[in-house]
Protein backbone atom coordinates (compact mmCIF):
# COMPACT_ATOMS: atom_id res chain seq x y z
CA UNK A 1 0.00 0.00 0.00
CA UNK A 2 1.52 3.65 -0.59
CA UNK A 3 2.15 5.98 2.00
CA UNK A 4 1.67 9.45 1.61
CA UNK A 5 3.37 11.05 -1.17
CA UNK A 6 3.92 14.65 -1.18
CA UNK A 7 5.46 16.95 -3.87
CA UNK A 8 7.68 18.63 -4.53
CA UNK A 9 10.07 17.17 -2.36
CA UNK A 10 12.38 20.37 -2.57
CA UNK A 11 11.64 24.40 -3.45
CA UNK A 12 13.76 27.03 -3.69
CA UNK A 13 12.10 30.56 -4.62
CA UNK A 14 12.48 34.27 -4.05
CA UNK A 15 10.39 36.26 -1.47
CA UNK A 16 7.37 37.43 -2.27
CA UNK A 17 7.03 34.73 -5.08
CA UNK A 18 4.26 32.39 -4.53
CA UNK A 19 4.51 27.83 -4.00
CA UNK A 20 2.34 25.37 -3.63
CA UNK A 21 2.31 22.21 -2.31
CA UNK A 22 0.56 18.89 -2.79
CA UNK A 23 -0.41 15.90 -0.57
CA UNK A 24 -1.92 12.25 -1.96
CA UNK A 25 -2.83 10.58 1.82
CA UNK A 26 -3.35 7.04 2.22
CA UNK A 27 -6.48 5.29 0.42
CA UNK A 28 -9.17 5.99 2.68
CA UNK A 29 -7.95 7.70 5.39
CA UNK A 30 -10.17 11.02 5.85
CA UNK A 31 -8.16 12.75 8.27
CA UNK A 32 -5.48 14.98 6.44
CA UNK A 33 -3.09 17.12 8.46
CA UNK A 34 -0.55 19.65 7.11
CA UNK A 35 2.50 20.41 9.94
CA UNK A 36 5.52 22.94 9.52
CA UNK A 37 8.23 21.54 10.86
CA UNK A 38 11.10 24.40 11.59
CA UNK A 39 14.54 23.64 11.63
CA UNK A 40 15.53 21.87 14.98
CA UNK A 41 11.82 22.16 16.37
CA UNK A 42 8.88 19.68 16.41
CA UNK A 43 6.29 19.78 13.85
CA UNK A 44 3.67 22.31 14.31
CA UNK A 45 -0.16 21.88 12.91
CA UNK A 46 -1.61 24.27 10.10
CA UNK A 47 -4.32 22.72 9.56
CA UNK A 48 -6.60 19.08 9.59
CA UNK A 49 -9.20 17.95 7.16
CA UNK A 50 -12.14 15.98 8.09
CA UNK A 51 -12.84 14.55 4.55
CA UNK A 52 -13.09 18.42 2.66
CA UNK A 53 -14.03 20.06 5.47
CA UNK A 54 -11.25 22.13 7.38
CA UNK A 55 -12.17 21.57 11.14
CA UNK A 56 -8.83 23.17 12.59
CA UNK A 57 -7.22 26.03 11.17
CA UNK A 58 -6.29 28.18 13.91
CA UNK A 59 -2.68 28.05 13.52
CA UNK A 60 -2.96 29.13 9.68
CA UNK A 61 -1.54 32.51 8.81
CA UNK A 62 -4.20 33.29 6.79
CA UNK A 63 -3.18 36.09 5.34
CA UNK A 64 -0.75 34.88 2.74
CA UNK A 65 -1.67 30.54 3.63
CA UNK A 66 -4.39 28.94 2.02
CA UNK A 67 -5.27 24.98 1.40
CA UNK A 68 -7.72 23.39 0.07
CA UNK A 69 -8.66 19.64 -0.22
CA UNK A 70 -11.35 19.27 -2.97
CA UNK A 71 -13.39 16.09 -2.78
CA UNK A 72 -11.36 14.86 0.44
CA UNK A 73 -8.92 13.51 -1.39
CA UNK A 74 -5.92 15.31 -2.48
CA UNK A 75 -4.34 18.30 -0.37
CA UNK A 76 -2.82 21.62 -1.99
CA UNK A 77 -1.19 23.89 1.00
CA UNK A 78 0.14 27.44 -1.05
CA UNK A 79 2.02 30.34 0.48
CA UNK A 80 1.29 33.59 -1.79
CA UNK A 81 3.49 35.90 -1.52
CA UNK A 82 6.54 33.30 0.69
CA UNK A 83 8.43 35.36 3.29
CA UNK A 84 11.71 34.50 4.77
CA UNK A 85 10.46 32.96 7.75
CA UNK A 86 8.41 30.70 5.52
CA UNK A 87 11.85 28.85 5.03
CA UNK A 88 10.83 25.36 6.33
CA UNK A 89 9.65 21.84 5.97
CA UNK A 90 5.88 21.00 5.09
CA UNK A 91 4.56 18.05 6.35
CA UNK A 92 1.45 15.80 5.54
CA UNK A 93 0.32 13.38 7.42
CA UNK A 94 -3.16 11.36 7.07
CA UNK A 95 -5.24 9.17 9.40
CA UNK A 96 -8.40 6.67 9.25
CA UNK A 97 -10.56 8.08 10.73
CA UNK A 98 -12.26 4.74 12.31
CA UNK A 99 -8.83 5.01 14.47
CA UNK A 100 -9.90 7.94 16.66
CA UNK A 101 -7.83 10.19 18.32
CA UNK A 102 -5.72 6.99 19.47
CA UNK A 103 -4.44 5.88 15.81
CA UNK A 104 -1.06 6.86 14.56
CA UNK A 105 -0.81 9.72 12.06
CA UNK A 106 1.13 8.57 8.83
CA UNK A 107 3.41 11.25 7.91
CA UNK A 108 4.66 11.95 4.17
CA UNK A 109 8.43 12.83 3.51
CA UNK A 110 7.49 16.36 3.32
CA UNK A 111 8.45 19.29 1.13
CA UNK A 112 11.43 21.46 2.18
CA UNK A 113 10.92 24.92 0.95
CA UNK A 114 13.79 27.36 1.18
CA UNK A 115 13.08 31.26 0.39
CA UNK A 116 16.01 33.85 -0.45
CA UNK B 1 -4.07 22.82 26.61
CA UNK B 2 -1.72 20.04 25.81
CA UNK B 3 2.12 20.35 25.46
CA UNK B 4 5.23 18.43 25.59
CA UNK B 5 8.49 19.14 26.99
CA UNK B 6 11.51 17.20 25.64
CA UNK B 7 14.59 17.46 28.09
CA UNK B 8 18.00 17.65 26.06
CA UNK B 9 17.80 18.88 22.61
CA UNK B 10 20.99 16.65 22.02
CA UNK B 11 22.15 13.12 23.79
CA UNK B 12 25.38 11.52 22.71
CA UNK B 13 25.71 7.50 23.73
CA UNK B 14 28.05 4.88 22.95
CA UNK B 15 26.73 1.67 21.04
CA UNK B 16 25.73 -0.88 22.76
CA UNK B 17 25.24 1.76 25.91
CA UNK B 18 21.58 2.39 27.41
CA UNK B 19 19.54 4.95 25.32
CA UNK B 20 17.31 7.32 27.71
CA UNK B 21 15.25 10.05 26.03
CA UNK B 22 12.81 12.43 28.26
CA UNK B 23 9.26 13.49 27.57
CA UNK B 24 7.00 15.24 29.99
CA UNK B 25 3.62 16.25 28.78
CA UNK B 26 1.27 18.10 30.20
CA UNK B 27 -3.14 17.44 29.29
CA UNK B 28 -5.99 18.50 30.93
CA UNK B 29 -7.55 15.34 29.96
CA UNK B 30 -6.38 11.63 30.04
CA UNK B 31 -3.38 11.80 27.40
CA UNK B 32 -2.75 9.29 24.39
CA UNK B 33 1.13 9.51 23.79
CA UNK B 34 3.23 8.57 20.93
CA UNK B 35 6.79 8.40 19.68
CA UNK B 36 8.04 9.04 16.49
CA UNK B 37 11.62 9.42 14.74
CA UNK B 38 12.73 10.89 11.76
CA UNK B 39 15.51 10.35 9.94
CA UNK B 40 17.47 12.99 7.59
CA UNK B 41 15.25 14.05 5.02
CA UNK B 42 12.97 11.85 5.84
CA UNK B 43 9.09 12.02 7.62
CA UNK B 44 8.03 10.93 10.76
CA UNK B 45 7.74 7.47 11.50
CA UNK B 46 5.73 6.00 14.78
CA UNK B 47 7.98 4.07 17.29
CA UNK B 48 5.47 2.95 19.71
CA UNK B 49 2.10 4.52 21.27
CA UNK B 50 0.19 4.57 24.73
CA UNK B 51 -3.65 4.62 24.47
CA UNK B 52 -5.27 3.05 27.51
CA UNK B 53 -3.88 -0.21 29.30
CA UNK B 54 -0.06 -1.54 30.15
CA UNK B 55 1.31 1.31 30.79
CA UNK B 56 4.90 0.02 29.50
CA UNK B 57 4.75 -0.15 25.95
CA UNK B 58 6.96 -1.59 23.65
CA UNK B 59 7.62 -1.03 19.98
CA UNK B 60 9.90 -1.36 17.01
CA UNK B 61 13.76 -1.67 16.63
CA UNK B 62 13.80 -2.37 20.69
CA UNK B 63 12.41 0.90 21.98
CA UNK B 64 10.02 0.71 24.43
CA UNK B 65 8.40 3.58 26.67
CA UNK B 66 6.67 3.98 30.08
CA UNK B 67 3.61 5.99 31.08
CA UNK B 68 3.98 7.17 34.86
CA UNK B 69 0.70 9.30 35.34
CA UNK B 70 2.14 10.27 38.80
CA UNK B 71 5.07 12.13 36.75
CA UNK B 72 2.88 13.10 33.68
CA UNK B 73 6.22 11.56 31.71
CA UNK B 74 6.34 8.96 28.77
CA UNK B 75 10.10 8.76 28.56
CA UNK B 76 11.66 6.44 25.75
CA UNK B 77 14.38 3.31 26.82
CA UNK B 78 16.59 1.00 25.16
CA UNK B 79 18.85 -1.35 26.48
CA UNK B 80 21.26 -1.08 23.55
CA UNK B 81 22.10 1.78 20.99
CA UNK B 82 23.30 0.88 17.91
CA UNK B 83 24.55 2.96 15.22
CA UNK B 84 21.30 3.03 12.92
CA UNK B 85 19.41 4.38 16.02
CA UNK B 86 21.32 7.71 15.21
CA UNK B 87 17.81 10.36 14.32
CA UNK B 88 15.81 12.55 16.29
CA UNK B 89 13.12 11.60 17.97
CA UNK B 90 9.53 13.43 19.09
CA UNK B 91 7.57 12.72 21.64
CA UNK B 92 3.99 13.70 21.27
CA UNK B 93 0.54 14.25 22.98
CA UNK B 94 -2.77 13.37 21.79
CA UNK B 95 -5.88 14.76 24.40
CA UNK B 96 -8.87 11.57 23.87
CA UNK B 97 -11.58 12.74 21.70
CA UNK B 98 -8.54 15.35 19.57
CA UNK B 99 -7.18 14.34 16.38
CA UNK B 100 -4.59 16.39 16.57
CA UNK B 101 -0.48 15.51 17.47
CA UNK B 102 1.15 18.16 19.55
CA UNK B 103 4.61 17.62 19.32
CA UNK B 104 8.01 18.47 21.24
CA UNK B 105 10.97 20.25 19.94
CA UNK B 106 12.65 17.04 19.70
CA UNK B 107 16.31 15.38 20.47
CA UNK B 108 18.78 14.51 18.43
CA UNK B 109 20.58 11.05 19.21
CA UNK B 110 23.74 10.74 18.23
CA UNK B 111 25.71 7.07 18.21
CA UNK B 112 28.97 7.38 19.28
CA UNK B 113 31.30 4.11 17.33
Amino acid sequence: EAGVVQSPRYKIIEKKQPVAFWCNPISGHNTLYWYRQNLGQGPELLIRYENEEAVDDSQLPKDRFSAERLKGVDSTLKIQPAELGDSAVYLCASRNKIAGGSGELFFGEGSRLTVL
Amino acid sequence: AQSVTQLGSHVSVSEGALVLLRCNYSSSVPPYLFWYVQYPNQGLQLLLKYTTGATLVKGINGFEAEFKKSETSFHLTKPSAHMSDAAEYFCAVSAAGRRALTFGSGTRLQVQP
